[in-house]
């Protein structure tokens, strides 16, 4: 079992449409979590941090389970923009390991 | 942003040459890590350092070998090129004193011909 699973879609959503992706954790024992924006032919680059209490940044919104070991995001009112490659990272806390989900497509269509 | 630099930036080279591929950090972090990226596949681990001279293996590690002689350089050598191994290479580090976030580098396009 991978450390870090995220469904590779592709999500194919149509502008204006609110899509949610999850991502699911092996070790309980992780303590900081992110999500990933990767543009195509180009480097990942953070999108936000996820927090217990779930947080916010505009049509943004991450949530994470702990009982449950997932977290997911959620976009609303997608933008062509938004076409991105969305990757769940998860890091043991402090100095130690991170490690990376493969990530999920997405596509937004006018 | 995050100082981490790949060199080269793109490579062709031939089969059964080998190939060395290199991260520079500036930022003093614990944790290196070397990922390719192919269509279809996402970020696969090759292998990660956590620290000078400690590295371990990743799910894809077969034909390639790293060395971290100092915590600034993660080299990734493909110890005899094959086709399969043309891919976009990323190095990312992790790991600071207080920040847990990763960080990128801009990844190197290589292609075996």
């Amino acid at each position: 079992r991978k450390e870090v699973e995220q469904d590779p879609g592709p999500f194919n959503v149509p502008e204006g449409a609110t899509v949610a992706f999850n991502c699911t954790y092996s070790n309980s024992a992780s303590q900081s979590f992110f999500w990933y924006r990767q543009d195509c032919r180009k480097e990942p680059k953070l999108l936000m941090s996820v927090y217990s209490s779930g947080n916010e940044d505009g049509r943004f919104t991450a949530q994470l389970n702990r009982a449950s070991q997932y977290i997911s995001l959620l976009i609303r009112d997608s933008k062509l923009s938004d076409s991105a490659t969305y990757l769940c990272v998860v890091n043991l806390g402090g100095g130690f390991k991170t490690i990376f989900g493969a990530g999920t497509r997405l596509f937004v269509k006018a | 942003d995050a100082g981490i630099t790949q060199s080269p930036r793109h490579k062709v080279t031939e089969t059964g040459t080998p190939v060395t591929l290199r991260c520079h950090q500036t930022e003093n972090h614990r944790y290196m890590y070397w990922y390719r990226q192919d269509p279809g596949h996402g970020l696969r681990l090759i292998h990660y350092s956590y620290g000078v001279k400690d590295t371990d293996k990743g799910e894809v590690s077969d034909g390639y070998s790293v060395s971290r002689s100092k915590t600034e350089d993660f080299l990734l050598t493909l110890e005899s090129a094959t086709s399969s191994q043309t891919s976009v290479y990323f190095c990312a580090i992790s790991g600071g004193t207080q920040d847990t976030e990763a960080f990128f580098g801009q990844g190197t396009r290589l292609t075996v011909v």
